[in-house]
């Protein structure tokens, strides 16, 4: 079965713009959480959808968003992006507790 | 609250040799604990994971870890390293029962292969 999708794989914006970033789970998985990876931070949580609710959030600032759909895809959203924010997004999907599949990330730049 | 210490954030073995990495954590309820390998301009890869039951596990690629929950440790290990093993590995640790679907990850181990 299809694994974990997320688009764009490579993406690149200019400070102050916003981007959208979009990830596909595993047919059946109703949760998807997003982690964000820079070499400084490590891999940190930024948010967890299920059911297209928000039921957990890192700490992240509110610039910071995402959102999921009746058919458990889901998006995060950067607003007013900064140099730091420069990062390996990745997504992961899962049945509940205890197993999560994660994509192969968008690599956002800003510039 | 959850965390994991991963202690060396470099690991270097010779081809065949024993492969340790060393994954402790901290957990206010029982965990689920996770290995993930990530290779370079990739995501994570599931090696392994402990939710209840056996506390040797066994995992993808030879890998395996313990659960010892007297030493709060979870260390992975493979009886012979392969180049293709060189790579970096994350512990991760979830809480059961908390309701909260995330993962703390520990800072990673970065896995070289000497031939």
């Amino acid at each position: 079965k299809a694994g974990v999708t997320q688009t764009p794989r490579y993406l690149i914006k200019t400070r102050g713009q916003q981007v959208t970033l979009s990830c596909s789970p595993i047919s059946g998985h109703r949760s998807v959480s997003w982690y964000q990876q820079t070499p400084g931070q490590g891999l940190q949580f930024l948010f967890e959808y299920f059911s297209e609710t928000q039921r957990n959030k890192g700490n992240f600032p509110g610039r910071f968003s995402g959102r999921q759909f009746s058919n458990s895809r889901s998006e995060m959203n950067v607003s007013t992006l900064e140099l730091g924010d420069s990062a390996l997004y990745l997504c992961a999907s899962s049945l509940q507790l205890g197993g999560y599949t994660f994509g192969s990330g968008t690599r956002l730049t800003v510039v | 609250a959850q965390s994991v210490t991963q202690l060396g954030s470099h690991v270097s073995v010779s081809e065949g040799a024993l492969v340790l990495l060393r994954c402790n954590y901290s957990s206010s309820v029982p965990p689920y604990l996770f290995w993930y390998v990530q290779y370079p301009n990739q995501g994570l890869q599931l090696l392994l994971k402990y939710t209840t039951g056996a506390t040797l596990v066994k995992g993808i690629n030879g890998f395996e870890a313990e659960f010892k929950k007297s030493e709060t440790s979870f260390h992975l290990t493979k009886p012979s390293a392969h180049m293709s093993d060189a790579a970096e590995y994350f512990c991760a640790v979830s809480g059961r029962g908390t309701g909260a679907n995330n993962l703390f990850f520990g800072t990673g181990t970065r896995l070289t292969v000497i031939p």
